[in-house]
């Protein structure tokens, strides 16, 4: 019953692979984001979709590209993964916008070597 | 959007009371206060929200003064598991919201 649930949880890859993340609320929650934090422990938004339609796009390289299935799932795809890449993402999902809260996932520590 | 600024880390014994004052002089009208509380290896868990003057709820209280420039959170007799990192943030409700680094907040027994 868990609200907001990321696969893998831990993700460890080769330089220049290709690699997804999955996302999945069953809040019925209607926007679901991607957040990236780094080592020193800044969360930082990449995209957000309301209703499956991308109303976010934070400046991230085009190797991360989003899709958005239905308004329960969100995921994450990376392209030629670099070093600088490794991080925690995390999903997370609100309803009507973040006024209302976040709730996140527990995250995807990936490590690119 | 507006930003936030916050002690880097606190700590505190077992049973204290610990406040967390949270700096927002540029907040607008429409935007909320709300705060996170972070463990490690986990992602942020939403604590409290609150407009103006005090909101309580079964884990935290909320102080926001009358000109709404900065916030208080309290967390009554803290307990070692309280040990985390807590985010205070600013904004409407809108789909982005601006994170800084946070308070680490160290609990001792």
């Amino acid at each position: 019953d868990t609200a907001v649930s990321q696969t893998p949880k831990y993700l460890v890859t080769q330089m220049g692979n290709d690699k997804s993340i999955k996302c999945e609320q069953n809040l019925g929650h209607d926007t679901m984001y991607w957040y990236k934090q780094d080592s020193k422990k800044f969360l930082k938004i990449m995209f957000s979709y309301n209703n499956k339609e991308l109303i976010i796009n934070e400046t991230v390289p085009n190797r991360f590209s989003p899709k958005s299935p239905d308004k329960a799932h969100l995921n994450l795809h990376i392209n030629s993964l670099e070093l600088g890449d490794s991080a925690v993402y995390f999903c997370a999902s609100s309803q009507g916008g973040t006024g209302y809260g976040y709730t996140f996932g527990s995250g995807t520590r990936l490590t690119v070597v | 959007l507006a930003k936030t600024t916050q002690p880097i880390s606190m700590d505190s014994y077992e049973g204290q009371e610990v406040n967390i004052t949270c700096s927002h002089n540029n907040i607008a009208t429409n935007d909320y206060i709300t705060w996170y509380q972070q463990f490690p290896s986990q992602g942020p868990r939403f604590i409290i929200q609150g407009y103006k003057t005090k909101v309580t709820n079964e884990v935290a209280s909320l102080f926001i003064p009358a000109d709404r420039k900065s916030s208080t959170l309290s967390l009554p007799r803290v307990s070692l598991s309280d040990t985390a990192v807590y985010y205070c943030l600013v904004g409407d409700n809108s789909y982005q919201l601006i994170w800084g680094a946070g308070t680490k907040l160290i609990i001792k027994p």
